[in-house]
């Protein structure tokens, strides 16, 4: 078992829709990421959660909703996206966000959601 | 602002070769990532450089890290197909250690 997995991989829906992704690490970690990944753009990141508490909103449109409801899972609530909120969703967990990841603590990535929003 | 760039952002090179991609960064940080991601799969970690002057190796990849430059360069020896793959570099800001990522560099290695 992968140490983060998440579900669904693939995921097409309408602009009208509700759906959420599902995120959940097997690291015993306590910071998770909600990450963006577009065509020819930069990594972006988009929420993060330190021991269940976020920590880092990148200035998401509020249709994009977060949840961690414990250290192990992390969800991400979908409703009246856009054409171009199409792009490959990447969770990830590391040991904590904070200066943790300053002293080198490894982010931990899923094989990510395959999103096309039509 | 911290702003990450990555040259070449697409590399073609035959086996056998050596070649280095290169991560600038804009302001002040000695904490810096290096990740590969194949076709339709996840990122995966290389190497963590926390210093100046840091450098790690493994296999034919090898990393290093110059903050005073700000400058890290990964470098590959003699390159085999299987090291074809995306390679992004992250650097943490100090101000809250967010990881701020470079474009990436697609690096495809011909037979």
């Amino acid at each position: 078992e992968t140490g983060v997995t998440q579900t669904p991989r693939h995921l097409v829906m309408g602009m009208t829709n509700k759906k959420s992704l599902k995120c959940e690490q097997h690291l015993g970690h306590n910071a998770m990421y909600w990450y963006k990944q577009s065509a020819k753009k930069p990594l972006e990141l988009m929420f993060v959660y330190n021991f269940k508490e976020q920590t880092e909103n990148n200035s998401v449109p509020s249709r994009f909703s977060p949840e961690c409801p414990n250290s192990s899972h992390l969800f991400l609530h979908l409703h009246t996206l856009q054409p171009e909120d199409s792009a490959l969703y990447l969770c990830a967990s590391s040991q904590d966000s904070g200066q943790g990841l300053g002293t080198g603590n490894t982010i931990y990535f899923g094989e990510g959601s395959w999103l096309t929003v039509v | 602002e911290l702003k990450v760039e990555q040259n070449p952002l697409f590399l073609s090179m035959q086996e056998g070769k050596n070649y280095t991609i290169y991560c600038n960064y804009s302001t002040t940080s000695d904490r810096l990532y290096w990740y590969r991601q194949d076709p339709g799969k996840s990122l995966e970690s290389l190497f963590v450089l926390l210093s100046n002057g840091a450098v790690k190796q493994e296999g034919r990849l090898m990393a290093s890290l110059d903050t005073k430059a700000r400058l890290s360069t990964l470098h590959i020896t003699a390159a085999v197909h299987d090291l074809s793959a995306t390679y992004f570099c992250a650097v943490a800001e100090e101000s809250n250690y967010q990881l701020i990522w470079g474009a990436g560099t697609k690096l495809i290695i011909k037979p």
